[in-house]
């Protein structure tokens, strides 16, 4: 699977919107973006995934480059609840039962009052 | 995680005990994963089931033991064999989605052996 890298630490203010980037410069035409976060002591949460198109849910957003080699996920309104351990993850095309998921250290977001 | 339930929270357990770690989910996903997190690092994979009645090793199976006696049911069983049991332990199912499949995560059992 594809490295990605993130930034070890980010904070927002409360009620603006988080940007957390990723770089995945080393992605092939058949890896998705995923991002997991967790917040302390739970286990991770699913957000959102993509391929080449920018996706929404009720829960985020997702922005991926046209090259693929890098994407951003934004919180558009980001709350106390927010502050957790963010994940950016590559998975390939039908991964299948098999394939584990392996985290990286991840983005620590503090959302501040 | 939204249909995926372990029990208990917090296990406390003697040195030397085998203990169950309990996981059931309701989202009818065929595939159920054990997972291990230690303070600081990232996931480690135990072992994983894709159909009942079969279940494959991870990458640090040694002193666990697991059943899928049900579709719903995937318990897991840390041995006095494992060697450094304290842990956070995670549970996860996979679905098909579309071209990919996405894992989704109990909220997990923080194991403390004494």
């Amino acid at each position: 699977d594809a490295k990605t890298t993130q930034p070890p630490s980010m904070d927002c203010a409360e009620g603006r919107a988080a940007n957390l980037p990723c770089n995945h410069s080393t992605i092939s035409g058949n890896e998705y973006v995923y991002w997991y976060r967790q917040i302390h002591s739970q286990g991770p949460q699913y957000i959102i995934h993509g391929l080449k198109n920018n996706e929404t849910n009720e829960m985020a957003s997702l922005i991926i480059t046209e090259d693929r080699k890098s994407s951003t996920l934004i919180l558009p309104h980001a709350t106390l609840r927010d502050t957790a351990v963010y994940y950016c993850i590559v998975r390939p095309i039908g991964t299948g039962t098999a394939s584990k998921l392996t985290f990286g250290t991840g983005t620590r977001l503090q959302v501040t009052l | 995680d939204g249909g995926i339930t372990q029990s208990p929270k917090y296990l406390f357990r003697k040195e030397g005990q085998n203990v169950t770690l309990s996981c059931e989910q309701n989202l009818n996903h065929d595939a159920m994963y054990w997972y291990r997190q230690d303070p600081g690092q990232g996931l480690r994979l135990i072992y994983y089931s894709q159909i009942v009645n079969d279940f494959q090793k991870g990458d640090i199976a040694e002193g666990y033991s697991v059943s899928r006696e049900k579709k719903e049911s995937f318990p897991l069983t840390v041995t006095s064999a494992q060697k450094n049991p304290t842990a956070f332990y995670l549970c996860a199912t996979q679905v098909r989605d579309g071209s990919t499949d996405t894992q989704y995560f109990g909220p997990g059992t923080r194991l403390t052996v004494l």
